[in-house]
């Protein structure tokens, strides 16, 4: 079964601080997408990032960066220079295929709750 | 606004009451999906659709629970006879059959009382 585990359930940070949002999954897919969401008051879901199975390289965009490793089943998320506008839920998320190269259902982690102080 | 909308934003209704809510994707999205999210948990799946087609439905969707996508635009999610457990966030998204990326509306917050 699809399981994902984010085991910070909130982080505290001040501004301008580096911070990582860990995010463990599971599955015996070997096809399968990776998700990031940030959850801010408002309520909407916005989408951050996708990596498939495939491509394990790292990505960054701007103060952004994620971290895949099939090795240790973990996608993690780094805000470089944390400001107070980051402040939100963030959600890891898993997907399978859901039928041929389409987007199946989306299994998501508890979220993290970061809050960056001014 | 060309992005997923969600009415109403909140509903408060007494237990025993059926609601009925709306999601519009966006246009020419093929697939859409409804989650529910209660305090301090992630999204959980409903049940999804491509085009009018349901093709998956989460053991969380009771038979209280209805969904429909008549004519492969709008949906609808209806709960009879609320119980106070129903009370939640109900998000839709949705997403081209060939992109997986979902995009989320703001959601419909439920309360029961």
């Amino acid at each position: 079964a699809q399981k994902v585990t984010q085991a910070q359930t909130e982080i505290s940070v001040v501004e301008k601080e580096d911070v990582t949002l860990d995010c463990v999954y599971e599955t015996r897919d070997t096809t399968y997408y990776l998700f990031w969401y940030k959850q801010p008051p408002s309520g909407e879901l916005v989408f951050l990032i996708r990596r498939n199975s495939f491509d394990e390289q790292n990505e960054i965009s701007g103060r952004y960066s994620w971290n895949f490793q099939k090795s240790t089943s973990s996608f993690n998320f780094t805000i470089t220079a944390s400001q107070v506008v980051d402040s939100a839920v963030y959600f890891c998320a898993l997907s399978d295929k859901g039928g041929g190269s389409t987007l199946g259902r989306l299994y998501f982690g508890r979220g993290t709750q970061l809050t960056v102080w001014p | 606004d060309t992005g997923v909308s969600q009415n109403p934003r909140h509903k408060i209704t007494k237990r025993g009451q059926n609601v009925t809510f709306r999601c519009d994707p966006i246009s020419e999205h093929n697939r859409l999906y409804w989650y529910r999210q209660t305090l301090g948990q992630g999204p959980e799946f409903l049940t999804y659709f491509q085009n009018e087609a349901q093709l998956e439905k989460s053991r969380l969707l009771s038979d209280r629970f209805s969904a429909e996508r008549p004519k492969g635009s709008f949906s609808t999610l209806e709960i009879q006879r609320t119980e106070q457990g129903d009370s939640a966030m109900y998000l839709c998204a949705s997403a081209f059959t060939s992109n997986t990326e979902a995009f989320f509306g703001q959601g419909t917050r439920l309360t029961v009382v």
